[in-house]
């Protein structure tokens, strides 16, 4: 069973405007991972955080982790038209396996 | 560096046919991974390699067959197809079990 699960499930915003998604997720993990996916391409990845991090950065993107409530953000800030996409998260739930949730459909407005 | 490869691309059967996807990967990974995707479902685990020669089930193994005989190469069989297997199949690899995952551009398959 999935894992993860991001919300919203889509997102409208302005050019230039921040966009933000969350994750949550069900059983301990070791890290949580973001990737993106283009329409009709594979998923990219984006930036990994570990269980023992609270906060990353990675050009325009910000990632939090919230262990105690099981939860992640990904903002995206300054957003641009190249940034429409699905984002995904994806946890670790044993040595070997990532669980990805159903995504955030972005789409970002001129 | 090619990366991930998938082939094919594209792909239409016939209920009850048979086929193979292909996955190759040129960055001496040793994990690989067949995951299917179906709208508003993400990405669902069918089966995973730990290296070559092994494999083994994931989430919604049922109807599919892997192998890996080669470190490079992860094929997806699907013995006797059903409408139930039309969806995008993405391979991936990495390098650690829950490092960065590097995926294929997908196969999109459908059963009539």
């Amino acid at each position: 069973s999935q894992q993860g699960e991001e919300d919203p499930q889509a997102l409208s915003i302005q050019e230039g405007e921040n966009a933000t998604m969350n994750c949550s997720y069900k059983t301990s993990i070791n890290n949580l991972q973001w990737y993106r996916q283009n329409s009709g391409r594979g998923l990219v990845h984006l930036i990994l955080i570990r269980s023992n991090e609270r906060e990353k950065h990675s050009g325009r993107l910000r990632v939090t982790l919230d262990t105690s409530k099981k939860s992640s953000s990904l903002l995206i800030t300054a957003s641009r038209a190249a940034d429409t996409a699905s984002y995904f998260c994806a946890t670790d739930y044993n040595d070997y396996k990532l669980s990805f949730g159903a995504g955030t459909t972005v789409t970002v407005r001129a | 560096n090619a990366g991930v490869t998938q082939t094919p691309k594209f792909r239409v059967l016939k209920t009850g046919q048979s086929m193979t996807l292909l996955c190759a990967q040129d960055m001496n990974h040793e994990y690989m991974y067949w995951y299917r995707q179906d709208p508003g479902m993400g990405l669902r685990l069918i089966h995973y390699s730990v290296g070559e020669g092994t494999t083994a089930k994931g989430e919604v193994p049922d109807g599919y067959n892997v192998s890996r005989l080669k470190k490079q190469n992860f094929l997806l069989g699907l013995e006797s197809a059903a409408p139930s297997q039309t969806s995008v199949y993405f391979c991936a690899s990495s390098y650690s079990g829950t490092g960065e995952l590097f995926f294929g551009e997908g196969s999109r398959l459908t059963v009539l």
